[in-house]
């Protein structure tokens, strides 16, 4: 069964530097997508970033980027010029389709607070 | 768009009551989720569904049933409600044609007494 184990379960940067969360998955699949979703006190989960498996290129959306290590199965987002509006929960998830099953599983997540 | 809606918001619940979390998406998804999330559990996947008429368990299915007679609509039934499942229940959808990004509702905050 796949497995996504984010080990941080907080952390803290000031406001302007750079912070890296990890996140690592367990799998038999080839193909599949990792995904990072942020949740902020609002609740609502929001996607942030996400990779396909297939591609060798690292997944990077403005500030935020990931560095995809498929052999060693690690998927770590790195924020840059972190904001006051970054405070949140960030979960790394995974979605495997090879047996036609769809099936999304989430870490624990990493509670990131950015400090002023 | 409204994109993925859920009712109720907020619900209180006696043990042994039963109840439905309706959840709704106008963006013809054929996949759609249920999910519930526990502080330090991160979400755990309860059913899902890759199209109307097709429904799965995921990992936590006991406790609950679902269906999934329309494209629009998956609504998660609470059978005899346990203080165990107190929890925020979230809604998602997506298709394939978008990579597989998750739309999520804004969450159900249920808590059984």
């Amino acid at each position: 069964a796949q497995t996504v184990t984010q080990s941080q379960p907080e952390m803290s940067v000031q406001e302007a530097e750079t912070v890296t969360l990890s996140c690592t998955y367990d799998t038999s699949e080839n193909n599949y997508y990792l995904f990072w979703y942020k949740q902020p006190p609002s609740r609502q989960m929001i996607l942030v970033i996400r990779q396909e498996a297939y591609k060798q290129q690292n997944a990077t959306e403005n500030r935020f980027s990931v560095n995809f290590q498929k052999a060693a199965k690690s998927f770590s987002l790195k924020i840059s010029d972190s904001q006051l509006g970054d405070t949140a929960m960030y979960f790394c998830a995974f979605m495997g389709g090879a047996s036609g099953t769809y099936k999304y599983i989430f870490g624990t997540g990493t509670r990131l607070k950015v400090l002023a | 768009n409204a994109g993925v809606t859920q009712t109720p918001k907020f619900q209180v619940l006696k043990t042994g009551q039963s109840m439905t979390l309706q959840c709704a998406q106008d963006m013809n998804h054929e996949y759609m989720s249920w999910y519930r999330q526990d502080p330090g559990m991160g979400l755990r996947l309860i059913h899902y569904s890759v199209g109307a008429g097709i429904t799965d368990q995921g990992e936590v299915p006991n406790g609950y049933n679902v269906s999934r007679s329309t494209t629009e609509d998956f609504p998660l039934r609470l059978l005899s409600a346990a203080p165990s499942q107190t929890s925020v229940y979230f809604c998602a959808s997506s298709w394939t044609g978008d990579r597989y990004e998750q739309y999520f509702g804004p969450g159900t905050r249920l808590t059984v007494t």
